[in-house]
């Protein structure tokens, strides 16, 4: 069975940082695609970015509203997802979501998902 | 950029059939894949690539895509399948996946 938990989310202060963290079990980690997907409490989803596995040239790609300020990376030896971000807004404020993004045919969807990890930022 | 765009609201009464479409310029030539975020709970992936069920999902939710609209479509509606749904394509310009705004299906 899949399984992804994340962790790290809380209160930060506006320009601060935070680094989500997605634990994944029941799948061989390192040959899959990742994803963070992100919802405001009461709206609706948001793709914020992904990681492709290493087999596949380990590329991530953001949306536009990341503006480089977030960075997914990921530990296969851990079977571990991150997301550092940077520089927060308070429009960041949201429930972050890991996802195993399966891609094939020209397009990718999430397989699965964790239970998200919130993320407040406020002064 | 492309948008989706689905209705806020959908009802229906137990046991009938619910339609909740996903509107997108030529959305037809692209695939569709649908999600369900029961109140509380993370989403879940209810129907890929138009119409294919990952195992779990019941026969009563199928899928069409067709021209400028897609369809998600569940058969005798349950209480238990009151929740919001999401469709989303992928974006090939970002490569990342665009979401619709989300419909809330009441029963």
């Amino acid at each position: 069975e899949v399984q992804l938990v994340e962790s790290g989310g809380g209160l930060v202060k506006p320009e601060g940082s935070l680094r989500l963290s997605c634990e994944a079990s029941g799948f061989t980690f390192k040959n899959a695609g990742m994803s963070w997907v992100r919802q405001v409490p009461g709206k609706g989803l948001e793709w914020v970015g992904r990681i492709k596995s290493k087999t596949d040239g380990g590329t991530t790609h953001y949306a536009a509203f990341v503006n480089g300020r977030f960075t997914i990376s990921r530990d296969d030896s851990k079977n571990t997802l991150y997301l550092q971000m940077n520089s927060l807004k308070t429009e960041d404020t949201a429930l972050y979501y890991c996802t195993f993004t399966y891609c094939s045919g020209g397009t990718c969807y999430s397989y699965s998902w964790g239970q998200g990890t919130l993320v407040t930022v406020s002064s | 950029s492309y948008v989706l765009t689905q209705p806020p609201s959908v009802s229906v009464a137990p046991g009938e059939t619910a339609s909740i479409a996903c509107g997108g310029n030529n959305i037809g030539s692209k695939s569709v894949h649908w999600y369900q975020q029961r109140p509380g709970q993370a989403p879940v992936l209810v129907i890929y690539y138009n119409n294919d069920r990952p195992s779990g999902i019941p026969e009563r939710f199928s899928g069409s895509n067709s021209g400028n609209t897609a369809t998600l479509t569940i058969s005798r509606v349950e209480a238990g399948d009151e929740a919001d749904y999401y469709c989303q394509v992928w974006d090939s310009n970002s490569d990342l996946g665009l979401f619709g705004g989300g419909t809330k299906l009441t029963v």
